[in-house]
């Protein structure tokens, strides 16, 4: 079956600092893949996404960027963090089934810009 | 930006009460799902259906979509306070991209 793994579960880093957060999944091949970012109490909006190795679409233009260096890889990184880029982290795939795929998650990273 | 909006943003209801929350989007879409989020956890999908689909069941769920008004509903019949969680629609972006936009969510919270 297929698994993500998302890591940290919680981070608190400086402003300032640089970030680097990972998602891999595990039992399936060529997933699409989406970091999608919660502020507390609300939405989730879509960052990136990325539907091959190297292909990655950028949905807000902001601090942050992705990379997937490998298939099953994901990574969300930024060189200098802002108190604005606290929220809940959120990785998730879906399968190559057009539009109708649905998405699974991760259970996300707790992201704390101090 | 924001495609889904759901309301109300928050819901009380007693257990064995029915739970329905609703929500519009802005443009023509292929699909819409719900999701369930409990507290500090990631999303987990419900249910889809596409938007040539009126209405769709899956056990105590029942999902309505109205394209013409550009909007859902989903149903919870006979609500557990388990059922207590974030409930978000998301639709797809109407075009041959794979992003998913989702709404803001309702928060549920189902007294025992």
């Amino acid at each position: 079956s297929q698994t993500i793994h998302q890591w940290p579960a919680t981070l608190v880093q400086p402003v300032g600092s640089p970030l680097s957060l990972e998602c891999t999944v595990e039992g399936t091949s060529n997933p699409n893949l989406y970091w999608y970012r919660q502020a507390a109490g609300r939405g989730l909006q879509l960052l990136f996404y990325s539907v091959g190795i190297g292909q990655i679409s950028s949905e807000v233009p902001q601090n942050l960027s992705a990379s997937r260096p490998q298939d099953r890889q994901f990574i969300l990184s930024s060189k200098k963090l802002l108190l604005s880029d606290s929220g809940f982290y959120l990785c998730a795939w879906s399968g190559l089934t057009g539009p109708d795929s649905p998405l699974h998650f991760g259970n996300g990273t707790r992201l704390t810009v101090t | 930006s924001q495609q889904g909006e759901e309301d109300p943003q928050a819901l009380s209801i007693q257990e064995g009460e029915n739970a329905t929350m609703n929500c519009s989007y802005k443009t023509s879409i292929n699909n819409l799902q719900w999701y369930r989020q409990n507290s500090g956890r990631g999303l987990v999908h419900l249910i889809l259906i596409r938007s040539n689909e009126r209405e769709k069941h899956s056990g105590r769920l029942r999902v309505t979509l109205d394209t013409s008004k550009k909007s859902s509903s989903l149903l919870i019949t006979a609500s557990r306070a388990a059922d207590t969680a974030s409930y978000f629609c998301a639709t797809d972006a109407g075009d041959s991209s794979y992003k998913l936009i989702f709404g803001s969510g309702t928060r549920l919270l189902v007294r025992p």
